[in-house]
């Protein structure tokens, strides 16, 4: 079974803190997503990270794409509590036509 | 661009009914992808369609069925509603081509059966 294993599931921090959420498979994927998504609504995506071991930023958030291509990180500096909601990774593993969800984080970033 | 969307936005139905959900994906797309949602599950993989067929199916009952317009529009439909049918349904769309590309979501469905 391939599987998208996220850590950690659950996450409550203050505003200004840092934080890293990661997802972690043992597939090789060609690329990998990263989703929010807030109570009700559907995933927004976030970043698409593609080559082993780029780096992206987005703001106050940034992603690596391992350099085997099976695990990722999202890096979240100086949280908001704009940035509660659930991150999920996602992906189709190389050699499938089946694009697969991370188990996701919930975080909740308090005032 | 419009975005992906989906109608109706919230539904309330008692169970055995039959209820048909639609999405419209985001122009130039062909491949649609359908996802139930609960707390406690997660995001379930439910089928996904390219060019108007089914190109995979996840582990859920015949009552859950789908198909795809050549237009790409797509409905779902699940027969014989049961209380655990409550749910966030949530449908996604991408190029499709290859099967890996991104996918771009919906608003969702939320479903409640009584």
């Amino acid at each position: 079974t391939q599987l998208l294993e996220q850590s950690p599931q659950f996450l409550s921090i203050q505003e200004g803190e840092n934080l890293t959420v990661y997802c972690n498979s043992s597939s090789v994927f060609s690329s990998l997503q990263w989703y929010r998504q807030e109570p009700g609504e559907g995933p927004v995506l976030l970043v698409t990270v593609v080559t082993g071991g780029e780096v992206k930023k987005l703001k106050r958030l940034t992603f690596q794409f391992g350099d085997a291509r099976k695990d990722s990180s999202l890096h979240i500096t100086a949280a908001q509590p704009g940035d509660t909601g659930l991150y999920l990774c996602a992906g189709a593993p190389l050699g499938t036509y089946k694009y697969i969800f991370g188990t996701g984080t919930r975080l909740k970033v308090l005032a | 661009k419009a975005g992906v969307t989906q109608t109706p936005r919230y539904l309330i139905k008692t169970r055995g009914q039959q209820v048909t959900l639609s999405c419209s994906p985001i122009s130039g797309h062909r491949s649609v992808s359908w996802y139930q949602q609960t707390p406690g599950q997660g995001l379930q993989f439910l089928f996904e369609y390219f060019s108007e067929t089914q190109r995979n199916k996840g582990n859920f009952p015949g009552r859950f069925s789908g198909r795809q317009f050549s237009n790409s529009r797509s409905e779902m439909n699940v027969s014989t509603l049961e209380l655990g049918d409550s749910a966030l349904y949530l449908c996604a769309s991408s190029s499709g081509t290859g099967g890996q590309e991104t996918q771009y979501f919906g608003p969702g469905t939320r479903l409640l059966v009584l």
